[in-house]
């Protein structure tokens, strides 16, 4: 099916471990973002890109790590989490008609 | 700060009433998009205006564009109970990278 899924969808994990959230999409398109989402914050753009192998950060990028080997995935690793990090994870990505998001991950930090 | 500032920040009407949404922003754009967020979903992409554009119809969503006040506005007319949820603004800044910045949303309640 066309469209862009997320995983896991559910994470619950511990301060210190590495996680690894996961983004597909498959309508081919160039740029792909990671959000998250956390009250009183809206949406914050973690990093982004805009073609495999290219890269950037957004606006709250500390504590993470992406990377962008093959067009349609985009994963974000959380090197070492902290509770900070709970919140829910959106990944997007862009096309002429706009924008579109993933069903997000909602990530628990012990 | 946000570039993108949704007013009111909470809005309640009535079954079959309009409802009005405002978004302010800061710097030249390139679009504007609105979404909507139904409590514990994510977020669904509802319209996007370029910023050559002054007005985009989908349905019963209205979206306007006033590139000169930075601004935009989403109607959402003959209201229902299944328009409850938050709506964002979100700009895609001139230079910006094709990045969005998004609003902190207005929650809209719709009662029977």
């Amino acid at each position: 099916d066309a469209g862009i899924t997320q995983s896991p969808r559910y994470k619950i994990t511990e301060t210190g471990r590495q996680v690894t959230l996961m983004c597909h999409q498959t309508w081919s398109h160039s740029y792909m973002f990671w959000y998250r989402q956390d009250l009183g914050h809206g949406l914050r753009l973690i990093y982004y890109s805009a073609a495999a192998d290219i890269t950037d950060k957004g606006e709250v990028p500390d504590g993470y790590v992406v990377s962008r080997s093959k067009t349609e995935n985009f994963p974000l690793t959380l090197e070492s989490a902290t509770r900070s990090q709970t919140s829910v994870y959106f990944c997007a990505s862009s096309g002429t008609s706009g924008e579109f998001f993933g069903p997000g991950t909602r990530l628990t930090v012990l | 700060s946000q570039q993108g500032e949704e007013d009111p920040q909470a809005l309640s009407i009535q079954e079959g009433e309009n409802a009005t949404m405002n978004c302010s922003y800061k710097t030249s754009i390139n679009n504007l998009q609105w979404y909507r967020q139904n409590s514990g979903r994510g977020l669904v992409h509802l319209i996007l205006i370029r910023s050559n554009e002054r007005e985009k119809h989908s349905g019963r969503l209205r979206v306007t564009l006033d590139t000169s006040k930075k601004s935009s506005s989403l109607l959402i007319t003959a209201s229902r109970a299944a328009d409850t949820a938050s709506y964002f603004c979100a700009t895609d800044a001139a230079g910006g990278g094709n990045k969005l910045t998004f609003g902190t949303g207005t929650q809209l309640k719709v009662e029977l």
